[in-house]
């Protein structure tokens, strides 16, 4: 069965300093992916989503941005983080079959964000 | 683009009475609607999703309905439980190819089941 990671579970930041939070799945291949950022009390933005090895497609402009150095892997990074980057980091995935996306997707643990 | 506007955004309802939750969404060409739960602090769970050749679905105490003249969706919790209070999602997805699906969600509605 599938299953994906994130890591870390909770970060503090100070404002100004790099990000980097990783997504992994397993138990599938070449999955869709994406990362979702939920403000306290908030829904769910899309902020990127990525169909395949160094495939990115921006959803919102920020100060984040996104890699996927393996088919698996999925990155999301910042230079230097804002009070406003604080949130609730979702990675989700998705299965690709006969051509086309399921629709079905599906969210790892998330990442806390607290920049100070 | 798609949007997704979701009411209430808190219910409140007694243990054992049926919860109602509404969606309304833009986009016509939308044709995969999901409902998501959060538990507090836990990522989001799919319960239920229905998609546009079908008018309603149920899985156990749960349905959704569908109407896309109207462009609105419906979540209907019965026999409610103090374990279903959580946040709950809806989303519409529009058709994709490989090129990737995008789920456009609502705001939330928190619901709380006192018993």
């Amino acid at each position: 069965s599938q299953t994906i990671h994130q890591w870390p579970a909770t970060l503090v930041q100070p404002v100004g300093s790099p990000l980097s939070l990783e997504c992994t799945v397993e138990g599938t291949s070449n999955p869709n992916l994406y990362w979702y950022r939920q403000a306290a009390g908030r829904g769910l933005q899309l902020l990127f989503y990525s169909v395949g090895i160094g495939q990115i497609s921006s959803e919102v402009p920020q100060n984040l941005s996104a890699s996927r150095p393996q088919d698996r892997q999925f990155i999301l990074s910042s230079k230097k983080l804002l009070l406003s980057d604080s949130g609730f980091y979702l990675c989700a995935w998705s299965v690709v079959g006969s051509g086309r996306a399921i629709d079905e997707q599906f969210f790892g643990p998330g990442t806390r964000l607290t920049v100070l | 683009g798609e949007n997704v506007e979701q009411h209430p955004s808190t219910l409140s309802v007694q243990e054992g009475d049926s919860a109602v939750i509404k969606c309304t969404y833009s986009d016509s060409a939308s044709n995969y609607f999901p409902w998501y739960k959060q538990e507090l602090g836990k990522r989001p769970q799919l319960i239920i999703d229905i998609r546009s050749n079908v008018g309603e679905k149920k899985d156990q105490r749960i349905a959704v309905t569908l109407n896309k003249t109207a462009k609105h969706f419906s979540l209907h919790i019965t026999e409610t439980q103090p374990e279903d209070s959580a946040v709950y999602f809806c989303a519409a997805s529009s058709p994709r190819t490989a090129a990737g699906n995008k789920l456009t969600f609502g705001g939330g509605t928190r619901v709380l089941v006192k018993p």
